[in-house]
């Protein structure tokens, strides 16, 4: 079956560093996305990632290795409006998306 | 500057009596997507339309449809909902379906069932 896991919840310090893992188990691979989605709003898309290595964007970088089946999504300088949950999807060998069930970010002063 | 819109934010629906959501972009995106995502859960994916192909999902019940009459529209209808379709239903687009196009999400609709 296909699988992507990824932490409950996780919480950090505002200003602090934050990494999100996830690890995923699909047939096939085309890309790993992550998104954000604040409480009771859509998820709003935040990167892509298709080739291994980082990639950063602001203060948000998300790395792939897809020989290990894992990526992660790296906060820095935590605000307390990133806390949200943080949905890593896959795309499979059928462009089908998987969505793991998100992880659940508290930011506290 | 919206490229998503779904329509109404919220909805409360009598147990058994039929409801539409309905969802329109201004991207000119060739995908339309409709996902169902109850608390804390993953977006679960309900169907899709490519252009005009319609792609239901396997374990989609049969209590919901879907039209699309042209690019810009599409919506979801729920022929009799139940207490366990309460849910946020998320609308959303990308230009195709490669692996390097991204979907963008509508504001979702919140629906209520009494």
């Amino acid at each position: 079956g296909q699988n992507i896991d990824q932490p409950t919840e996780m919480t950090a310090t505002e200003g602090a560093i934050v990494q999100i893992n996830c690890t995923y188990q699909t047939s096939g691979f085309n890309g790993l996305f992550w998104y954000q989605q604040h409480a009771g709003e859509a998820p709003t898309f935040l990167s892509y990632n298709v080739l291994d290595g980082l990639e950063e964007k602001g203060r948000f970088s998300s790395f792939l290795s897809r020989s290990k089946g894992y990526s992660y999504l790296l906060l820095k300088e935590l605000q307390m409006k990133d806390s949200a949950s943080y949905l890593c999807a896959v795309f499979d060998s059928n462009y089908q998306l998987i969505w793991g069930a998100g992880t659940k970010l508290i930011i506290k002063p | 500057d919206a490229m998503v819109i779904q329509n109404p934010r919220y909805q409360v629906t009598q147990f058994g009596k039929p409801v539409t959501l309905s969802c329109s972009q201004t991207l000119n995106h060739n995908v339309m997507y409709w996902y169902q995502q109850k608390s804390s859960q993953a977006p679960k994916l309900l169907f899709h339309y490519y252009d005009k192909d319609f792609n239901n999902e396997a374990d989609t019940p049969d209590n919901f449809q879907s039209r699309r009459p042209n690019t810009s529209f599409c919506f979801l209808d729920i022929r009799s909902p139940g207490l366990g379709d309460a849910a946020m239903y998320l609308c959303a687009t990308s230009r195709d379906r490669q692996g390097t196009d991204t979907q963008y999400f509508g504001p979702g609709t919140r629906l209520t069932v009494l």
